[in-house]
């Protein structure tokens, strides 16, 4: 199965600043099939990205994915106070899908 | 619009079999191209997938599981279900349905509000 390593654990932000969250995985991920989710305290998921770098419907342009092969990145580009939340990349190139450990965006 | 709503016991018993439905409202579970999905999320913990159906009944699920599950879907109802046999408490997780635009188990547009699974006696 394709494990996927997420870092940091945490990231320290302020309002207003970027955040670059890493998602890398054990092996290729054929066709870049890799999404992004954002998750707050007692909600489900949110699909943010798919396919690497194709943003899902109605989510803000601040959010953007890049990567391939290996290594994706998802950039906030500024954080706004709603996106301090936890973030999770999932790989569904290969089966069993797999999801990373989990990035959390903490206030600073 | 689509939405999802997952319903069943929230307590079960060590080697019981755990049993949820999801409820699919404002729109078809065999709308063409959409996979129905379980997904799991242990207290504090990650995701899992657990695996999907497709409304012809089409399924699969992760190994992981060793066999203990079951999707099953019903079209009159609009409905897909998840079961799994022989449960211990390491089966105690927010249990979410999601639907895949995609196919085949690929990402999750929509979710559930999931509901919390507890496996105690």
């Amino acid at each position: 199965e394709i494990v996927l390593t997420q870092s940091p654990g945490t990231l320290s932000l302020s309002p207003g600043e970027r955040a670059a969250l890493s998602c890398r995985a054990s092996q290729s991920i054929t066709s870049n099939y890799l999404a992004w989710y954002q998750q707050k305290p007692g909600q489900a998921p949110r699909l943010l990205i798919y396919g690497a770098s194709s943003r899902a419907t109605g989510i803000p342009d601040r959010f953007s994915g890049s990567g391939s092969g290996t290594d994706f990145t998802l950039t906030i580009s500024r954080l706004e106070p709603e996106d301090f939340a936890v973030y999770y990349c999932q790989q569904y190139g290969y089966s069993p899908r797999t999801f990373g450990q989990g990035t959390k965006v903490e206030f600073k | 619009q689509v939405q999802l709503q997952e319903s069943g016991p929230g307590l079960v018993t060590p080697s019981q079999t755990l049993s949820l439905t999801c409820t699919v409202s404002g729109g078809s579970i065999t709308t063409g191209g959409y996979y129905w999905t379980w997904i799991r999320q242990h207290p504090g913990k990650g995701l899992e997938w657990i695996g999907f159906i497709y409304y012809s009944g089409n399924t699969y699920l992760n190994p992981s599981l060793k066999n203990r599950g079951t999707i099953s879907v019903d079209t009159s109802k609009n409905q897909f279900s998840l079961k799994l046999r022989s449960v211990t408490v390491a089966d105690t997780a927010v249990y979410y349905c999601a639907r895949d635009p995609h196919g085949y188990g690929s990402y999750f547009d929509l979710w559930g509000r999931g509901t919390l699974v507890t496996v105690s006696s």
